[in-house]
């Protein structure tokens, strides 16, 4: 599968720690987007890296992107309880051809 | 503004029924999509248009067609409902497929009996 796969699956961190969560994926992409989901809500975009950049930054959050290893991380500083939600990654595959392919996603729980 | 809004909420379907899910944007995107997420998993794209008049299939078309009503609307039809079809629906848009951010509606909660 060219699916994007996140890693953990589930983290459980004290509020005001920081959070980190991975992506990895097997192809060439255009650009990879991080998304976050709250429970029983829909996708809420948080941040989109295209592949000829390294890092971005968007408010707490920090997205790297390594396409020599093909992975990506999501860094959440400063947790807070309202981070508690799954995260996705999802990839904009060269060979896809207008569609974006969504990981499993990673569960973080904000304890305060 | 309302973004993206999907009809119904929820829904209770028997084996065999037929029912057609709704999607509206106001924020004059080009390109839709019809998703469907099983407990604990990600997003598979069910079908997508890339522009007003095209729809194609994505990873899971199977059981469904679509119907790209105009710019704003697209709708994902279930001809005859199966069990395995019991999932939430997502509907999103994007400006410009996907070297945009896909912006997505609420969710619409089915169960196939």
């Amino acid at each position: 599968s060219q699916q994007g796969e996140e890693d953990p699956q589930a983290l459980s961190i004290q509020e005001g720690e920081n959070a980190t969560m991975n992506c990895s994926y097997k192809t060439s992409i255009n650009n990879l987007q991080w998304y976050r989901q709250n429970s029983g809500r829909g996708l809420v975009h948080l941040i989109l890296i295209r592949s000829n950049e390294r890092e971005k930054h968007s408010g707490r959050l920090r997205v790297t992107l390594d396409t020599s290893k093909k992975s990506s991380s999501l860094l959440i500083t400063a947790s807070r309880a309202a981070d508690t939600a799954s995260y996705f990654c999802a990839t904009d595959f060269k060979a896809a051809g207008n569609k974006l392919t969504f990981g499993g996603g990673t569960r973080v729980l904000v304890k305060p | 503004n309302a973004g993206v809004t999907q009809t119904p909420k929820f829904q209770v379907l028997k084996t065999g029924q037929s029912m057609t899910l709704q999607c509206a944007q106001d924020m004059n995107h080009n390109s839709m999509y019809w998703y469907r997420q099983d407990p604990g998993m990600g997003l598979r794209l069910i079908y997508y248009s890339a522009s007003e008049g095209t729809t194609d299939k994505g990873e899971v078309p199977n059981g469904y067609n679509v119907s790209r009503l105009n710019k704003r609307e697209f709708s994902l039809r279930l001809e005859s409902a199966a069990p395995s079809q019991t999932s939430v629906y997502f509907c999103a848009s994007s400006y410009l497929s996907s070297y945009n951010e896909q912006f997505f509606g609420p969710g619409t909660r089915l169960t196939v009996l």
